[in-house]
């Protein structure tokens, strides 16, 4: 299994510039999420996903918006880029059906600088 | 709202001594307690999981334990090696996680 997987590792962005970070999973999980990690500030929930077609907020979801179409991805889309977006962000899955466990796991992490 | 705390911020240590990593909760209604640990600039790993209804947990030579009446829960790694050194991270949570701010461990050869 390759596991959480995230592209790109790196992206440089100008203010006003839209992208998106994509998060794959190949475990089956039911529950997926994005966070964002910044000096200081530990890492804090953004959108979260408990299945196909079911998203919600977290902690700190303005600019970000997020959908779940299949079980094995959820893209984080930025809407128009802000400095205050440069961050690492992370994607995590959990939780497979018929298991009692919710063990997360993270994906490598995307380096984003918004200049 | 959650709260979670690792004090202390940074440690070092003299390679092969036991030590003890803390985390503290400010609500003791959780769901599990995980244990991360991060590497510069690299993703996080899991290292142990403890469900609330359990006291502790032990891969190698690591345990951690949980006291969800005190919200307390501590990571002790035994006969610590350079290959150690790197950030802890505590989150408590299930589908959502709340993030402590980490202990960066450094063990000294």
């Amino acid at each position: 299994n390759a596991g959480v997987t995230q592209t790109p590792k790196f992206q440089v962005l100008k203010t006003g510039q839209s992208m998106t970070l994509q998060c794959a999973q190949d475990m089956n999980h039911e529950y997926m999420s994005w966070y964002r990690q910044d000096p200081g500030m530990g890492l804090r929930l953004i959108h979260y996903s408990v299945g196909a077609g079911i998203t919600d907020q977290g902690e700190v979801p303005n600019g970000y918006n997020v959908s779940r179409s299949t079980t094995e991805d959820f893209p984080l889309r930025l809407l128009s880029a802000a400095p205050s977006q440069t961050s690492v962000y992370f994607c995590a899955s959990s939780y497979s059906k018929g298991t009692p466990y919710n063990e997360q796991f993270f994906g490598p992490g995307t380096r984003l600088t918004v200049l | 709202k959650q709260e979670v705390t690792q004090i202390p911020a940074a440690l070092s240590v003299p390679e092969g001594e036991n030590l003890v990593l803390n985390c503290s909760f400010t609500d003791s209604a959780i769901y599990n307690l995980q244990w991360f640990r991060q590497d510069p600039g690299k993703g996080l790993t899991s290292l142990l999981l403890i469900q609330s209804s359990q006291r502790e947990q032990t891969s190698g030579r690591l345990n951690a334990s949980l006291d969800k009446s005190s919200g307390r829960s501590t990571l002790y790694i035994a006969a610590s090696q350079p290959g150690d050194s790197a950030t802890y991270l505590c989150a408590v949570g299930d589908e959502k996680l709340t993030f402590g701010t980490g202990t960066r461990l450094t063990i000294i050869p």
